[in-house]
């Protein structure tokens, strides 16, 4: 059974930058497993944010980039604003098949 | 604007069926590939299964935990993908979205297994 590990949680100050990572247990990432990046707040659904490693929506502030980080995929919040606080969740392609990561809870404070 | 309503959420016991549906509107509905995500209470996301257009073969892909239980079908002329969740068990209870390309999600459904 395939696991996608994030950090648990991540706390960051307003302003302040922090990366957030997404490992698989079957070995280094490549863009072949195709990276998304999504945030969900409490009460509501997930919010897509980064496709295919580092592609934006159209509605995803510019803050926000994805990039491939020492056989991870990562994704890097630039100047944090208190409304980033939330749940953060990766998600694989694995052939036909998806995982989501873990979450990571990102705490501004 | 794209739109996705799922429905046919509810409460019902161990072993039990359900069909849910996702209305989609605002895109081209025919070309779309769909998937359906679950969230236990207080717990991650789980990707549940995606169903191809039919131009691309309409095949579908299930996760482990529900592979040949349930079973994801569409029907474009009703721009409407289902979820058909069969031999229910009590930890398939969820709150139940489908995306279109895991951009656009719906609000979800809440499915609750319990006896």
């Amino acid at each position: 059974q395939t696991v996608v590990t994030q950090e648990p949680s991540l706390t960051v100050s307003p302003g302040g930058t922090v990366t957030l990572t997404c490992a698989s247990s079957t070995g280094a990432i490549t863009s072949g497993y195709y990276p998304n990046w999504f945030q969900q707040k409490p009460g509501q659904a997930p919010r897509a944010l980064i496709y295919s490693t580092s592609n934006k929506h159209s509605w995803t502030p510019a803050r926000f980039s994805g990039s491939l980080l020492g056989g991870k995929a990562a994704l890097t919040l630039s100047g944090v604003q208190p409304e980033d606080e939330a749940e953060y969740y990766c998600l694989l392609y694995y052939g036909g098949a998806y995982v989501f990561g873990t979450g990571t809870k990102v705490t501004v404070l | 604007e794209v739109q996705l309503v799922e429905s046919g959420g509810g409460l019902l016991k161990p072993g039990g069926s359900l069909r849910l549906s996702c209305e989609a509107s605002g895109f081209t509905f025919n070309n779309a590939w769909m998937s359906w995500v679950r969230q236990a209470p207080g717990k991650g996301l789980e990707w549940v299964g995606r169903i191809k257009s039919k131009t691309d073969g309409g095949t579908t892909e299930y996760a482990a935990p529900v592979k040949g239980r349930f079973t994801i079908s569409r029907d474009d002329s009703k721009t409407t993908v289902y979820l058909e969740m069969t031999s229910l068990k009590i930890e398939d209870t969820a709150v139940y979205y489908c995306t279109h390309q895991h951009a656009y999600w719906g609000q979800g459904t809440v499915v609750t297994v319990s006896s």
